[in-house]
């Protein structure tokens, strides 16, 4: 157990549809990460948040968004989902903001768009 | 852009030595990670390397580094059927991962 936690397990909805993604971090880590897992494309990172704040972006769509509130908790947004984002949403956290903490990884929402 | 690159599978006996390779494109990377993901898991880190670093070395794991050929290798001694995973590559810059699509090791008895 990374003491990452991420609801919920699995999510099945219909296109077109919105969706929201909730991630807990490792008690007084500060980032958040999210990444998308898929069999096509592979682990994909989406965004970070460092205390409040969005710290990096990466391969995230306009239709995707995310915030990271007060108590440090991250939710994932998103909305007019397609079949292609079915997939495995995955939430990490770290300490600090960079490649040199240890990234924790939760146990990953999945999610089925059909 | 960043591109990391992996074998897709490997298959190998218990008891034997596993080694798998990462190549990578990004020669500004600080770290450089193997990370495992069992199955319906999250991704659990195994090891890293600072880029200036060539090998190193955590009880059955070893990780090498050719910083010239950007080529990464982890080697995993008397492989054990619990170690049947994927296995993932990283690139650590600043403060994002670029991932590898990940190695599936199967261990035999």
């Amino acid at each position: 157990d990374s003491g990452v936690t991420q609801t919920p397990k699995h999510l099945i909805t219909a296109t077109g549809q919105r969706v929201t993604l909730r991630c807990s971090p490792r008690s007084g880590d500060l980032s958040v990460y999210w990444y998308q897992q898929s069999l096509d494309q592979g682990l994909q990172f989406l965004i970070q948040y460092y205390n409040g704040e969005e710290r990096a972006k990466g391969n995230i769509l306009e239709r995707f968004s995310a915030q990271q509130f007060p108590d440090l908790h991250s939710e994932l947004n998103l909305s007019s989902l397609e079949l292609g984002d079915s997939a495995l949403y995955f939430c990490a956290s770290s300490v600090g903001g960079g490649t040199g903490s240890e990234q924790f990884f939760g146990p990953g929402t999945r999610l089925t768009v059909l | 852009g960043e591109d990391v690159e992996q074998s897709l599978f490997l298959s190998v006996r218990e008891g034997d030595s596993s080694v798998i390779n990462c190549t990578y494109t990004d020669s500004s990377s600080t770290y450089l990670y193997w990370y495992k993901q069992e199955p319906g898991a999250g991704l659990q880190l195994l090891t890293y390397i600072f880029s200036n670093m060539d090998m190193k070395q955590d009880q059955r794991l070893t990780v090498l580094l050719n910083k010239k050929d950007k080529h990464l290798s982890l080697r995993i001694a008397d492989t054990q059927t619990g170690d049947s995973a994927i296995y993932f590559c990283a690139e650590g810059g600043y403060s994002t991962l670029t991932f590898g699509k990940g190695t599936m090791l199967l261990v035999s008895p």
